[in-house]
């Protein structure tokens, strides 16, 4: 069965430290993959997404996100972290049949 | 655009009643998805309907159903509730159903069942 897997349940960093959360994924065919976030009080959003192309993906308040196809892996990066930047992340994939599966989320909490 | 919106935002039910929750997308998009957001497990994928059809549906029971109207607009139930449905009820939306799209949520309805 089709899975996302999110290594951290919770990381705890002070602010300018460097972030990176873990996601892999269960599928050895064409996948979409995405991050999203949902801050405090907040809806959850998109901070990117990847389905073709540069592998480095760019997206919204400094994240970014590598897809790496023999690890498959989808991790989300960010150089340096800031107190806004708490939320919970959460790491998703589409497989192509309208139906995506999501990790179980990663809490981050930036000490200011 | 105005959101995607979710009503009621908050339920309190009691073991073996039934529940109906709506969501209407935001203008235009055809695509409605439902997930059952739980501490702990993420969100759970329930259903996905477009113009009205339900094309793919997650590993839940029987007891969780939905439908979806001409204006794109949809509702879930569960009927025979349980302890264990107690969750954030979440709904997205998205423009059409490429598996690239980005989906659009709302703000869910907390069920909690007694």
């Amino acid at each position: 069965a089709q899975s996302v897997s999110q290594h951290n349940h919770h990381v705890i960093l002070s602010e300018a430290a460097s972030l990176e959360l873990g996601c892999n994924y269960s599928y050895g065919g064409t996948v979409n993959l995405f991050w999203y976030v949902q801050y405090p009080g907040q809806h959850l959003q998109l901070l990117l997404k990847y389905f073709s192309g540069d592998p480095l993906v760019k997206g919204i308040k400094g994240f970014e996100a590598e897809f790496i196809k023999s690890k498959f892996s989808f991790n989300l990066r960010k150089p340096s972290v800031q107190w806004s930047d708490t939320a919970e992340y959460f790491c998703a994939a589409n497989t192509g049949g309208f139906k995506t599966i999501f990790g179980a989320g990663t809490r981050l909490f930036v000490k200011a | 655009k105005a959101g995607v919106t979710q009503t009621p935002r908050y339920l309190i039910k009691t073991r073996g009643q039934q529940v109906t929750l709506s969501c209407s997308p935001i203008s235009g998009h055809r695509s409605v998805s439902w997930y059952q957001q739980t501490p702990g497990q993420g969100l759970q994928f329930l259903f996905e309907y477009f113009s009205e059809t339900q094309r793919n549906k997650g590993n839940f029971p029987g007891r969780f159903s939905g439908r979806q109207f001409s204006n794109s607009r949809s509702e879930m139930n569960v009927s025979t509730l349980e302890l264990g449905d107690s969750a954030l009820y979440l709904c997205a939306s998205s423009a059409d159903r490429a598996s690239t799209d980005t989906q659009y949520f709302g703000p869910g309805t907390r069920l909690t069942v007694l």
